[in-house]
């Protein structure tokens, strides 16, 4: 069985530019959660998208979007990005919406200057 | 709003011996989950343990169980026979069913493990 696996490791980009980081969930699972996690601090829920479609949201601004693919793999896409953006990006999966417990991924570190 | 607080910021144990690590949640609903999840330097968040609020037995895993004190919204993690691989932050998470397992996170403890 494949775990949670998201790219790229880390990422340098500069304010104003736009990033895209990438999510294929456990085998099996369809629900898949996003979070930000600021240095020294939990996670924060960005959104989830349950069969391609988002499914709850956390108080995350507009420029914070995402994608579910047919085989349940996942995009978080950022626009304009501002400096406070830098943080661990983890991506979760559950095999099944109200199946209560989420499998992470190792993250991809953004850095934004 | 549901909250998680975890009030140790760093705790220490001594290889071998057991560490208590604190959480209290507030919430109003009453179908839930309590999780502890660790997050050791290669930021991995790995699952330690699950709690379902309506069971009233303690789980446990292997060196790892929990007190779940419902009443008081008070979920600690006992780490028994500790380990240099147990040194991580330590997250406690609660997730309402109705909600799609959407977690929400305390602010981590760190422990380190003394040999």
């Amino acid at each position: 069985e494949t775990g949670v696996t998201q790219s790229p490791t880390h990422l340098i980009k500069t304010r104003g530019q736009q990033v895209t980081l990438r999510c294929s969930s456990q085998s099996g699972h369809n629900t898949v959660s996003w979070y930000q996690q600021a240095l020294g601090q939990g996670p924060q829920f960005i959104f989830q998208y349950y069969r391609e479609e988002e499914n709850g949201r956390g108080n995350f601004p507009p420029r914070f979007s995402g994608l579910q693919f047919p085989n349940y793999s996942s995009e978080l896409n950022v626009n304009a990005l501002e400096l406070d953006d830098s943080a661990l990006y983890l991506c979760a999966s559950n095999r099944d919406w109200g199946t209560d417990t989420q499998y992470f991924g190792p993250g991809t570190r953004l850095t934004v200057l | 709003a549901q909250t998680v607080t975890q009030s140790q910021p760093e705790m220490s144990v001594q290889e071998a011996e057991t560490v208590t690590l604190s959480c209290t949640y507030d919430t109003s609903e009453s179908d839930y989950y309590l999780f502890w999840y660790k997050q050791p330097p290669s930021r991995q968040m790995i699952l330690v343990i699950r709690q379902e609020a309506y069971k009233q037995q303690n789980a446990t895993e292997n060196r790892f169980s929990v007190n779940f004190q419902k009443a008081a919204k008070s979920f600690s993690l006992k780490i028994s026979d500790s380990q240099l691989g147990d040194a991580a932050m330590y997250f406690c998470a609660y997730t309402v069913k109705s909600s799609g397992d959407k977690l929400t996170f305390g602010t981590g403890t760190r422990l380190a493990v003394r040999p």
